[in-house]
């Protein structure tokens, strides 16, 4: 089982609905957990982290996790088309970030 | 602020050949991460550096792979000799430390093509 396991999608979502981004992790000791985005052709930059259960809300964008079903997830509101991008779940353990590979959303006009 | 300045950007060079990349880290951060991503692998983890020093290197995928941190702005990753399955873009990113709350910041990539 890959440690962090996303949908490669792409997922398509019209702009102005709810996009909503899952991940699931393997190892039971991951201690944080993050959201990076990254554009076409461009580097990750991070945009969420969470390291407690439940919601973390930041304005468009709210983080779930869920530690018991080692679950998390991103939901990104009234989508617009610049959310149209890779996004990329982390786990934190061990002094080390590891990577999903990425769910493509692609948010239609 | 300068971010995380990487170099090349883009680079293409012949099988067999020596390759070095250079990162130059955020003034002021502890760590210094090498990522390699390609679309069947992902994002992985290299090595890593704390204070120059050479932490964990076990992604490092073989021999041919190795990376040095002379001082706290400038690090590099050489490949010798150079494959075509080495051809991905690599990632430098800087963190002020290791703890988990704290944000890695990532340099721009290198675009490396082995022909």
């Amino acid at each position: 089982q890959k440690e962090v396991e996303q949908n490669s999608g792409p997922l398509s979502v019209p702009e102005g609905a709810i996009a909503s981004l899952n991940c699931t992790y393997s190892d039971r000791v991951s201690q944080s957990f993050f959201w990076y985005r990254q554009y076409s052709g461009k580097s990750p930059e991070l945009i969420m982290s969470i390291y407690s259960n439940g919601d973390k809300e930041d304005g468009r964008f709210t983080a779930q996790l869920n530690k018991a079903s080692q679950y998390v997830s991103l939901l990104i509101r009234d989508s617009q088309p610049s959310d149209s991008a890779t996004y990329l779940c982390a786990v934190f353990r061990d002094d080390k970030i590891i990577f999903g590979k990425g769910t493509r959303l692609h948010i239609l006009p | 602020d300068a971010g995380v300045i990487q170099s090349p950007r883009h680079e293409v060079t012949e099988m067999g050949q020596e390759v070095t990349l250079r990162c130059k880290p955020i003034s002021g951060h502890d760590y210094l991460f090498w990522y390699r991503q390609t679309m069947m692998r992902g994002l992985e983890l290299l090595i890593y550096f704390n204070n120059n020093v050479p932490i964990d290197d076990s992604g490092m995928p073989e021999d041919r792979f190795s990376a040095k941190m002379p001082n706290a702005s400038f690090s590099t990753l050489k490949i010798q000799p150079s494959e075509p399955r080495d051809s991905a873009v690599y990632f430098c990113a800087s963190s002020l430390s290791g703890r988990a709350d704290n944000e890695q910041f990532f340099g721009p990539g290198t675009r490396l093509t082995v022909l």
